[in-house]
């Protein structure tokens, strides 16, 4: 069993649906948690960052975690055709080294 | 601007080469790290150096050498030991505490 498991997808949704995307993991020690988007032939980008339990809201963005399920999500609200890209889940236990591990991404595309 | 450069983009290796990828930051982070991206297997971490004239291994370090001399640079070379060496490559960098990573642009090595 992986570390952190992800929906490969595709997603198709239409433009200004709401978007859910999720991850479930098994390491309990894993306490910081991120989202990147990744475009085509570029670099994942940093789109939220939590730690521990609970919300975060940036923008049309929702960063959900629940530790008690080991589960995360992320939901995008009124999606445009330019959120179309691959998300990455990534989470850590902290320390010195900051050891990520990766889902292997859900691709997202918004019809318009 | 504030980022992280890789270079080349494309990079092409031939039978029995040794090449080398660059990455250079100037957000004077102090750790900076090694991805290497396939399809459906997410991100996987070659090798990482917290401080400059350090570094360790990742989880497939195998037919990949880093040195780190200077704080903003951190290059990835590719020995002809790595057998299947086609993939896409990632450097990330990170400030000191439970900073999260930011990433470049990456480079795409495949075998002429």
């Amino acid at each position: 069993q992986k570390e952190v498991e992800q929906d490969p997808g595709p997603l198709s949704v239409p433009e200004g649906a709401i978007v859910s995307l999720n991850c479930t993991y098994s390491n309990s020690a894993f306490q910081y948690f991120m989202w990147y988007r990744q475009y085509s032939r570029k670099g994942p980008e940093l789109l939220m960052y939590t730690y521990s339990s609970g919300n975060k809201e940036d923008g049309r963005f929702t960063a959900q975690v629940d530790k008690s399920s080991k589960y995360i999500s992320l939901f995008i609200r009124d999606s445009q055709p330019s959120d179309s890209a691959t998300y990455l889940c990534a989470m850590s236990s902290g320390g010195a080294t900051n050891k990520l591990i990766f889902g292997t991404g859900t691709l997202l595309a918004v019809q318009p | 601007d504030g980022g992280i450069t890789q270079s080349p983009k494309y990079l092409f290796r031939k039978e029995g080469q040794n090449v080398t990828l660059s990455c250079e930051q100037n957000l004077n982070h102090d750790a900076m790290y090694w991805y290497r991206q396939d399809p459906g297997q997410g991100l996987r971490l070659i090798y990482y150096s917290q401080i400059v004239n350090d570094f360790q291994k990742g989880d497939i370090a195998e037919g990949y050498s880093v040195s780190r001399e200077k704080k903003e640079s951190f290059p990835l070379t590719v020995t002809s030991a790595q057998k299947n060496p086609t993939a896409f490559y990632l450097c990330a960098s990170r400030d000191r505490g439970a900073q999260p990573q930011h990433f470049g642009d990456g480079t795409r090595l495949s075998i002429l």
